[in-house]
């Protein structure tokens, strides 16, 4: 099977900008959760989404939302973007994810000047 | 924030000796374990799991233990090779918190030839 595909791998904005990231998930696969990963905080969790509905969410405000369409796909968004928001977005995906096994995508580095 | 804790930030080890990496937890809820390879520039890679309900679990060159009494994980590795050396996260998940890991700081572990 392929593993999980994210787009774009690199990004450049500046502050104010807002930001569409894309994953696609391993097939069959119908979790998709989101990472921020940084230097100084490691990887904390954004949110997850199971068949086009958000379960569960993570500690950042809501310049950071996201979605997920029937097949699985899910997107990230980020508005107004800070300097503090350049990192590398990761996302997984898991069949049910409850309590099993994600699969990590390569990440999107995007850094905001 | 949430975190598992990891003992040692730098793990520096001679090729063909034996790794060990250490965890701890702070949720004794947790159901599962995963230990995390990531190398530079890519997502982090599955290494091997570990469910709240067992001890000990083997797969090729690493073992992972689970000492519930003290919340104590820990990932062995044999016999050290230059390409284990990446950075080892250990992350847990409960059941009810849906498609959200929580992640250690990450041990990095270089292998000297």
């Amino acid at each position: 099977k392929a593993g999980v595909t994210q787009t774009p791998r690199y990004l450049i904005k500046t502050r104010g900008q807002q930001v569409t990231l894309s994953c696609s998930p391993i097939s069959g696969h119908r979790s998709v959760s989101w990472y921020q990963q940084t230097p100084g905080q490691g990887l904390q969790f954004l949110f997850e989404y199971f068949s086009e509905t958000q379960r569960n969410k993570g500690n950042f405000p809501g310049r950071f939302s996201g979605r997920q369409f029937s097949n699985s796909r899910s997107e990230m968004n980020v508005s107004t973007l800070e300097l503090g928001d350049s990192a590398l977005y990761l996302c997984a995906s898991s069949s049910l994810g409850a309590g099993e096994t994600q699969y990590f995508g390569p990440g999107t580095r995007l850094l905001v000047l | 924030g949430e975190s598992v804790g990891l003992h040692l930030p730098t793990l520096s080890v001679q090729e063909g000796d034996n790794s060990i990496i250490n965890c701890a937890y702070s949720n004794s809820a947790s159901d599962y374990f995963i230990w995390y390879k990531q190398e530079s520039g890519k997502g982090p890679q599955f290494i091997i799991d570990i469910r709240s309900n067992m001890d000990k679990r083997q797969g090729q060159r690493v073992t992972v233990l689970l000492n519930k009494t003290v919340k104590h994980l820990s990932l062995q590795i044999a016999a050290t090779q230059p390409g284990d050396s990446a950075v080892y996260f250990c992350a847990e998940i409960t059941r009810s918190n849906t498609g959200k890991l929580i992640f250690g700081q990450g041990t990095t572990l270089q292998v000297k030839p």
